[in-house]
């Protein structure tokens, strides 16, 4: 079964600063990599994917992420982070076995200080 | 192109009533997912429909239930209801066909409140 590990619950960077949310997924083969970020009240908006080929995917809003197999990772960065970047992240995976059916990790909130 | 159009978008009802939840996917979408999300459990799958079918259910009881009609348009339904089931329920859109990485799309959600 497929699982996903958001070790940060909360993170707390200052505007400008560099950023770098953490994701560790358990899943037997290669697995669909997804980062949502939801806005209080809002529903999920996808950031970025893999699904294969290169492992460094770049997203919307200057979000990119690396996938790490040896490390079971898929790491969201951005060089430089913007007030309105404020909200919670979701990492979740998927799989050709589970259909559209995607797992979630239970989220970062990022709080971004001026 | 409009998004994923959900309603209501708030909702409250009572213990042992029952509540229909709808979900209109993007124009072409034929898969339609849900979602629920608690405080306390977070983001869990509840079932996904292609093709008026019921293609993938997750670990909630039989009280929730769902179906797709013909245009693609879902509805899930939550019987007997308990103070357990106050969460945003979101439903999600993609094109489907039978492979997973389909780009999904959210709505903005249902957040129901159970008293």
């Amino acid at each position: 079964a497929q699982s996903v590990t958001q070790p940060d619950i909360h993170i707390t960077v200052s505007e400008g600063a560099s950023l770098e949310l953490r994701c560790n997924y358990s899943y037997g083969a290669t697995p669909y990599l997804f980062w949502y970020v939801q806005s209080p009240g809002q529903g999920l908006q996808l950031l970025l994917k893999y699904f294969s080929g290169d492992t460094l995917v770049q997203g919307i809003k200057g979000f990119e992420a690396e996938f790490k197999r040896s490390q079971s990772s898929f790491n969201l960065r951005k060089p430089s982070v913007h007030w309105s970047d404020a909200a919670e992240y979701f990492c979740a995976v998927g799989a050709l076995e589970y259909g559209n059916k995607l797992v979630f990790g239970a989220g970062t909130i990022l709080r971004v200080k001026s | 192109k409009a998004g994923v159009t959900q309603t209501p978008r708030y909702l409250i009802k009572t213990r042992g009533q029952q509540v229909t939840l709808s979900c209109s996917p993007i124009s072409g979408h034929r898969s339609v997912s849900w979602y629920q999300q608690t405080p306390g459990q977070g983001l869990q799958f509840l079932f996904e429909y292609f093709s008026e079918t019921q293609r993938n259910k997750g670990n909630f009881p039989g009280r929730f239930s769902g179906r797709q009609f013909s245009n693609s348009r879902s509805e899930m339904n939550v019987s007997t209801l308990e103070l357990g089931d106050s969460a945003l329920y979101l439903c999600a859109s993609s094109r489907g066909g039978g492979k997973t990485g389909n780009e999904q799309f959210f709505g903005p959600g249902t957040r129901l409140t159970v008293l």
